[in-house]
This record gives structure tokens, sequence and C-alpha cells, in this order.
């Protein structure tokens, strides 16, 4: 069966810190990969997606930037960090692009 | 692009009372919506979708019903139980046609004692 692995689970980085935040599936072959962020008590926001190795699309701009390196890994990154960035990072997978999206278990951001 | 509205952003039923949650969607080509619970702290879970191609969908307590005409569709859940207080989200995408799928907004549902 599929899995998808996130981590680090927590995470609190000073202002103007890098950040690099990972993201593997197991168990499929050629995954639409996906990196929402949630602010405290808000909706989903994307912000980028993949639907193959080197494949990136941004859905909004910012300070941050995504990897696809392998087929089954999919990276979140900063060169700098901003008050702004903190949040709850969701990594998440699906078979087909937009459809059935099954998400990472997270990881809680905290910009000081 | 899709617009996706939820309404209510937050609901409070008693337990063992129904709630229902309601989305609308913009664009008519739209034909996959799903729902995804997220308790707090934790990932959003799928629970239940829908096709265009069918009206309603039963999943034990949860069911989904589709207006393709009035472009909404709603979550129904019965006999509510404390376990069921969570945010849930609907959304909605346009199958095999390269669409991301748009979330609504949100509803925080609280079930009582």
């Amino acid at each position: 069966s599929q899995t998808i692995h996130q981590w680090p689970a927590t995470l609190v980085q000073p202002v103007g810190s890098p950040l690099s935040l990972e993201c593997t599936v197991e168990g499929t072959s050629n995954p639409n990969l996906y990196w929402y962020r949630q602010a405290a008590g808000r909706g989903l926001q994307l912000l980028f997606y993949s639907v193959g190795i080197g494949q990136i699309s941004s859905e909004v701009p910012q300070n941050l930037s995504a990897s696809r390196p392998q087929d089954r890994q999919f990276i979140l990154s900063s060169k700098k960090l901003l008050l702004s960035d903190s949040g709850f990072y969701l990594c998440a997978w699906s078979v087909f692009f937009g459809e059935k999206l099954f998400f990472g278990s997270g990881t809680q951001l905290s910009v000081l | 692009g899709e617009n996706v509205e939820q309404h209510p952003s937050t609901l409070s039923v008693q337990e063992g009372d129904s709630a229902v949650i309601k989305c609308t969607y913009s664009d008519s080509a739209s034909n996959y919506f799903p729902w995804y619970k997220q308790e707090l702290g934790k990932r959003p879970q799928l629970i239940i979708d829908i096709r265009s191609n069918v009206g309603e969908k039963k999943d034990q307590r949860i069911a989904v019903t589709l207006n393709k005409t009035a472009k909404h569709f709603s979550l129904h859940i019965t006999e509510t139980q404390p376990e069921d207080s969570a945010v849930y989200f609907c959304a909605a995408s346009i199958a095999g046609g390269g669409n991301k799928l748009t979330f609504g907004t949100g509803t925080q549902l609280k079930v009582e004692l």
C-alpha cells in the first residue's frame, strides 16, 4: 500500500534562517505531489505541485521554492524565512492530478 | 478558475442530531467533489467523494449530494458523535482535465454532549 512520509513534525526557526522540508511517497510510481500551507484556523493554500521529476509549478509568488530531485521525493525550501512563513505545511500525493489527494502528517513551522 | 464557497464556517450541533455543510462551485465543468475531515493538529483525510455522474453517495453515517444544475453539493452527517468534531473541507476539480483541486474555506463542526 502507499504511504507518505513528511518530516520534521515540528520546527522552530529564527527569521532569516533557511528551511528544508522533505516528503517522500512509497508504494507508487510517478505520483503527483503537492505542498500546501495552512495558517492557524484557516484553509488550505496550494503552494507548489509537481507532475513529474524536475517539473514544478508555483501557485503563489513568495520566498519559498520546491524541488523534486527523485520520482517520489518532494522538497520545500527557503533561503531566508519570514515571520509570515509560519504555519502548518502539508505534503500530499495523488495518482491522478487533482483527484483523491492523500496528505502527509504535516510540519508545524514557527518562525520567531 | 474554479471558486468554491463553503457554508457555514462554524456549526454546532447536539450529539445525535444531523449536520449539513454546503458548498457551491463556479465552474460547470467540475466533475469531482471530495470532502476532507481534519482533526485539530492532524492531516486532512478524505472521507467521501462523488463524481458528477451520480447525485448521491452514502457511506454509513455520511452522505454527499450533488446538484449539477445549481452547482452545489452538500455533506450530510447523521447521528453525530463527539468524534465527528473537526474541520470539514469541500473541494472541486475537473477530473482528467489537468485542473488542480480547489478547496473551500472549511467548516468547524462541534458536536456537543
